[in-house]
């Protein structure tokens, strides 16, 4: 079981709904990201949170919403989204929000699939 | 241009066989470079971390080597197993312009067989 939980697993929502994804870590760490997993594509780092603060937004399309109320909960809001926005949304954490530190290691969710029709 | 180029794309292997995944990278300057696995459906799970300074460490039937001058890296599963089929992930944290940035690899799809 994995420190970092994610929900829904799975989402299939249309392009006028509004919808949210949830993260939870339970690892005591600081830091949280969302990153976007497309098929066959590498892994794009959306947001990092750092103590509760946004410290990188990657260039995010303004219909992901990201929304941290503490160092444990992480939520993606959704709305107007497009087809192409279907992809694989993963949560992690790390203990803090140097992502890239080599004694930064960064634990992953098991990911929410998301399917925009 | 920061790059991770993996090959292959993916491969197949009979179950109890080694095989070598590869990654190349562009990223420089370099700082650490980062294998993960992720099974099908799942999220990615990190097997090892090596600075520059190390060109080998290993986690049980996985080994991975670095090569900082040529800028490659392979890792390496001995006697695999069909736990194994899975996406292998090479990522590279390199000095960017605003800070240290981890370049994701595409993957390399294993897929062992009995």
């Amino acid at each position: 079981e994995t420190g970092v939980t994610q929900t829904p697993r799975h989402l299939v929502m249309g392009m006028t709904n509004k919808k949210s994804l949830k993260c939870e870590q339970h690892l005591g760490h600081n830091a949280m990201y969302w990153y976007k997993q497309s098929a066959k594509k590498p892994l794009e780092l959306m947001f990092v949170y750092n103590f509760k603060e946004q410290t990188e937004n990657n260039s995010v399309p303004s219909r992901f919403s990201p929304e941290c109320p503490n160092s444990s909960h992480l939520f993606l809001h959704l709305h107007t989204l497009q087809p192409e926005d279907s992809a694989l949304y993963l949560c992690a954490s790390s203990q803090d929000g140097f992502e890239a530190g080599a004694g930064n290691t960064i634990y992953f969710g098991e990911g929410s699939w998301l399917t925009v029709v | 241009k920061n790059q991770v180029e993996q090959s292959p794309q993916s491969l197949i292997i009979l179950e109890g066989k080694n095989c070598t995944l590869q990654c190349n990278y562009t990223v420089s300057p370099f700082s650490n470079l980062r294998w993960y696995k992720q099974d099908t459906g799942r999220g990615p799970v990190s097997l090892t971390i090596m600075t520059f300074s190390e060109n080998t460490k290993s986690n049980g039937r996985y080994t991975a080597t670095l090569d900082a001058d040529t800028k490659q890296s392979s890792l390496h599963i001995t006697a695999s197993q069909l736990s194994d089929s899975a996406s292998y992930i090479c990522v590279v944290s390199g000095v960017m312009e605003y800070g240290n940035k981890l370049v994701f690899g595409a993957g390399t799809i294993l897929r062992v067989k009995s």
